[in-house]
C-alpha cells in the first residue's frame, strides 16, 4: 500500500510569491488532514476534508491559505501571497476510520519563504 | 483547552538500554486518545501507539509501551532496548472532543538520540 505522498519536499520562495504544495492521501482514505510546524513551535493543526467537503479549517492561520481536494482524492494547499512567518513544514496526513486514529503522516513539505 | 506537555527537549540513552520519553497532558475531557509519534531525519511521520482514554491496560507495540497514569494526567512513552534507528524526534499528541474530535494536538517533541 502507498503512503501518503507529498510534494515537494522542499520548496523556497520570495514572499510574495504563491506556492502550492500537494498532497495525495493514502487511495480510499477519506479524511484528509494538513497540519504545520513553524520553527521552533508545536505541530498545528490548519484543516481536515471529508473527502472533498471542508470539515473543519479552523486552524488555517489566514485568508492568504487556500486548500482544495478535487474530487475527494488528492490535495492541494496554496499559500497566496507567502510571507516570512509561513516558513515551516507542512504535514498531510490521511486516515480511513476516524474513531480509530490511525492517521498516516506524508514526510512533508519544507516551505522555506525568504 | 487541551493542551501536552513535554519537558525533556532532548535525551540520550546508550544503546540496548531502555528509555522514558515524558508526556503530560490537559483536557476536561472523559473521552480523548493519546498517541506518539516517531519523526526520523528522513522527515515522515511514524504513527508508534495508541491508548485510549478508557483503556484499562497500557498500550504496548513491540519494543514500545505507553504507561498511562490517568490521575496524574501522563502518557509517557517507553522504548525498551534502545536501538541506533531509534535516534529521531518524538512527538506526543492527543485529541478529544474539546480539542475538536478531528485534530490532533501535538507537543513540543523530544529529541532523542542513541549512544552506541
Amino acid at each position: 500500500e502507498a503512503g501518503v505522498t507529498q510534494f515537494p519536499s522542499h520548496s523556497v520562495i520570495e514572499k510574495g510569491q504563491t506556492v502550492t504544495l500537494r498532497c495525495d492521501p493514502i487511495s480510499g482514505h477519506d479524511n484528509l488532514y494538513w497540519y504545520r510546524r513553524v520553527m521552533g513551535k508545536e505541530i498545528k493543526f490548519l484543516l481536515h476534508f471529508v473527502k472533498e467537503s471542508k470539515q473543519d479549517e479552523s486552524g488555517m492561520p489566514n485568508n492568504r491559505f487556500l486548500a482544495e481536494r478535487t474530487g475527494g482524492t488528492y490535495s492541494t494547499l496554496k499559500v497566496q501571497p507567502a510571507e516570512l512567518e509561513d516558513s515551516g513544514v507542512y504535514f498531510c496526513a490521511s486516515s480511513q476510520d476516524r474513531d480509530r486514529a490511525r492517521y498516516t503522516f506524508g514526510s512533508g513539505t519544507r516551505l522555506t519563504v525568504v | 483547552a487541551q493542551k501536552i506537555t513535554q519537558t525533556q527537549p532532548g535525551m540520550f540513552v546508550q544503546e540496548k538500554e531502555a528509555v522514558t520519553l515524558d508526556c503530560t497532558y490537559d483536557t476536561s475531557d472523559q473521552s480523548y486518545g493519546l498517541f506518539w509519534y516517531k519523526q526520523p531525519s528522513s522527515g515522515e511521520m511514524i504513527f508508534l501507539i495508541y491508548q485510549g482514554s478508557y483503556d484499562e491496560q497500557n498500550a504496548t507495540e513491540g519494543r514500545y509501551s505507553l504507561n498511562f497514569q490517568k490521575a496524574r494526567k501522563s502518557a509517557n512513552l517507553v522504548i525498551s532496548a534502545s536501538q541506533l534507528g531509534d535516534s529521531a524526534m518524538y512527538f506526543c499528541a492527543m485529541r478529544g472532543p474539546s480539542g475538536g474530535y478531528n485534530k490532533l494536538i501535538f507537543g513540543a517533541g523530544t529529541r532523542l538520540a542513541v549512544h552506541p
